[in-house]
Parts: structure tokens; sequence; C-alpha cells
């Protein structure tokens, strides 16, 4: 167990609905990114929180939006969902400085 | 063009080789490396982590860095099957957040 806690493990859904994915970080840790996992694309950045506010922003669709929470959860939000969505969507979690991060087990999003 | 290219394997080596993996990169900005690894779709671990050029060792895991020439290393001494998993070299700086930019991994295979 690596500390960062995702839910749900598994998710099938139908295109156009909308899904929240949940992600509790490590105690004692301000930061939250969020990563999307495709076969053809790899590991991308999506978006990052510190201690509730947005801090950097990567190749995240405006279908998609983030937040943390003042007790450091943080959930995406993917709307309008598209086949093309289907991947892993994982979280990490770190202090906020250079350090590498702890990455949860991922939540595999099925699109039907 | 990626920021950071990775030969995507995969890579089959008997037990008890020397294992070397690497990855380039385009953006000299790049402050902190590392390695993560990956097995079957699980939350990626993180094995080094090394700011600025130089090298790292830990047990049988060496990393390098060369920043003149962007390029990193990862090597594994006495490979066992247990270190078959996808290898993902992943960098960042302070300038975005310390979101990570991966490559996109190498497969790796230790046959007995």
């Amino acid at each position: 167990d690596s500390g960062v806690t995702q839910t749900p493990k598994h998710l099938i859904t139908a295109t156009g609905q909308r899904v929240t994915l949940r992600c509790s970080p490590r105690s004692g840790d301000l930061s939250v990114y969020w990563y999307q996992q495709s076969l053809d694309q790899g590991l991308q950045f999506l978006i990052q929180y510190y201690n509730g506010e947005e801090r950097a922003k990567g190749n995240i669709l405006e279908r998609f939006s983030a937040q943390q929470f003042p007790d450091l959860h943080s959930e995406l939000n993917l709307s309008s969902l598209e086949l093309g969505d289907s991947a892993l969507y994982f979280c990490a979690s770190s202090t906020g400085r250079s350090g590498g991060y702890t990455f949860g087990s991922g939540t595999r999003l099925t699109v039907v | 063009q990626k920021e950071v290219e990775q030969d995507p394997g995969p890579l089959s080596v008997p037990e008890g080789a020397i294992v070397s993996l690497n990855c380039t990169y385009s953006n000299s900005a790049f402050q902190y490396f590392m390695w993560y690894r990956q097995y079957s779709r699980k939350g990626p671990e993180l094995l080094m982590y090394t700011y600025s050029s130089g090298n790292k060792e830990d047990g049988r895991f060496t990393a390098q860095v060369d920043k003149s020439s962007k390029y990193i290393s990862l090597f594994i001494r006495d490979s066992q099957p247990s270190d078959s998993a996808t290898y993902l070299c992943a960098m960042s700086n302070s300038n975005s957040g310390y979101a990570l930019n991966f490559g996109k991994g190498t497969s790796l295979l230790v046959t007995p």
C-alpha cells in the first residue's frame, strides 16, 4: 500500500456520461497530481493542486476538471465522456517540493 | 517531438545480466530526474531520484544523469525475474510545479 488511495478501482460507463474519480493523498502530502495513462500516449500530466489551489496544468481537456478539498483529498471530474477517454487515471501525492511522488493504484475507466 | 524519448523495447535478458535503460530529453530546464517501475498497469513505483548531473547508487540500481548530453540511464545489476516490469523515466523542473514528464517506458523481461 503506497498510502495514496484512489477510488473506484474500476469504472465502466457510457459515452456522454460524467464520472468522478477520488484520491486521498499520503498523510502530510499537500500536493496532488493527476495523470492519464493510455497505451498510445503513455503517462500524461493533467493537473496539480497544492494545498487546495491549482498549481500547474498539463494536457487536460476542457471537459475535465479537478479540485482539492480542505481535507486535501482531490476529485477529478470527467464529463461528456468519449471512447478515447478510456484509460488508467492515476493520482500521485508529494510534499510539494522536488522529490519524487507516490502514486496510487489507479482507476481504470472504460467508456463504452 | 516528445520532450522525453525512451525506447519501448521489449528488452529480454537472462537472469544475472546487467541491464541498461536509457532516456534522452530535449528540455534543458529539467532539474530532477527519476526512474519508476510499473508492474502490469499498477501504479508506478519510485526507484531512483536524482537532482542535476551525476550518479546515484541504491543496491542493485544505479542512476546516471548527463545534463550536457541530455541523457539519463538506469543500470540494474544481477537482474532477477522479479525485475520484469516496465521502467519509466521521468523528469521535472520547478518552473512547472514539478509536474513529471514521462518517457513511454521500456518493457523489461528477465528470463530464469
